[in-house]
């Protein structure tokens, strides 16, 4: 089915440790980002990205690292991870063009450091 | 800066009864505007949006919200709630498309609603 796929669903890692969480998407969109979810706070944006090779910082980008290579592909990187970065983290994406900006989510990756 | 709020973290509402979860928004220009509903442990889930036209946008699920430009605010409605209802829900609001290539949504914190049968 098309649409946005994340890996990995859980993840619990010690901190210090890093990682890589993936996200691919198989709709050609042009638009990619980045969020968390903590409770209480919504949906805040750590990065996005407008095509490949172009990417820039949200709201909370500190800690984290992304790379857009290809239009399908947009990992997201914890750099050394802390227990302030256990979370869920979304992947989502966008069509182009005016009006576009339905996102597509993908499910999710729930990550817990310790 | 856009920003979005949700004044009601929890709304509850009887099975069979019209339900509303608020929004408001804060945006230069005309808004883009969009619901989202995440059922737990899930992905947010697109219900419907609004960027020009009829004020009344009619989306999944049967649900409707009505955009009011003078008092900035995108209610999500329905007429009659169902337990399958119950999950959060986020507003979402964006600038104008400027050409930019950004498409950034600013969302809410989410209203968790609860039908009660």
């Amino acid at each position: 089915n098309a649409g946005v796929t994340q890996t990995p669903k859980f993840q619990v890692l010690k901190t210090g440790q890093s990682m890589t969480l993936q996200c691919a998407q198989d709709m050609n969109h042009e638009y990619m980002s980045w969020y968390r979810q903590d409770p209480g706070m919504g949906l805040r944006l750590i990065h996005y990205s407008v095509g490949a090779g172009i990417t820039d910082q949200g709201e909370v980008p500190n800690g984290y690292n992304v790379s857009r290579s290809t239009t399908e592909d947009f990992p997201l990187r914890l750099l050394s991870a802390a227990p302030s970065q256990t979370s869920v983290y979304f992947c989502a994406s966008s069509p182009p063009g005016l009006g576009a900006g339905g996102y597509t989510f993908g499910s999710g990756t729930r990550l817990t450091v310790v | 800066a856009q920003s979005v709020a949700q004044p009601e973290d929890q709304v509850n509402v009887a099975e069979g009864n019209p339900l509303t979860v608020k929004c408001t928004y804060s945006v230069s220009g005309n808004p883009y505007l969009f619901w989202y509903v995440q059922y737990p442990n899930r992905g947010l889930q697109f219900l419907l949006k609004y960027i020009t036209g009829d004020n009344l946008v009619k989306g999944s699920y049967g649900f409707e919200a009505e955009f009011n430009k003078s008092q900035t605010s995108f209610h999500l409605k329905k007429p009659s709630a169902l337990v399958s209802d119950s999950a959060l829900y986020f507003c979402a609001v964006r600038e104008p498309y400027s050409g930019a290539g950004s498409y950034q949504l600013t969302f809410g914190k989410g209203t968790k609603l609860s039908v009660i049968p």
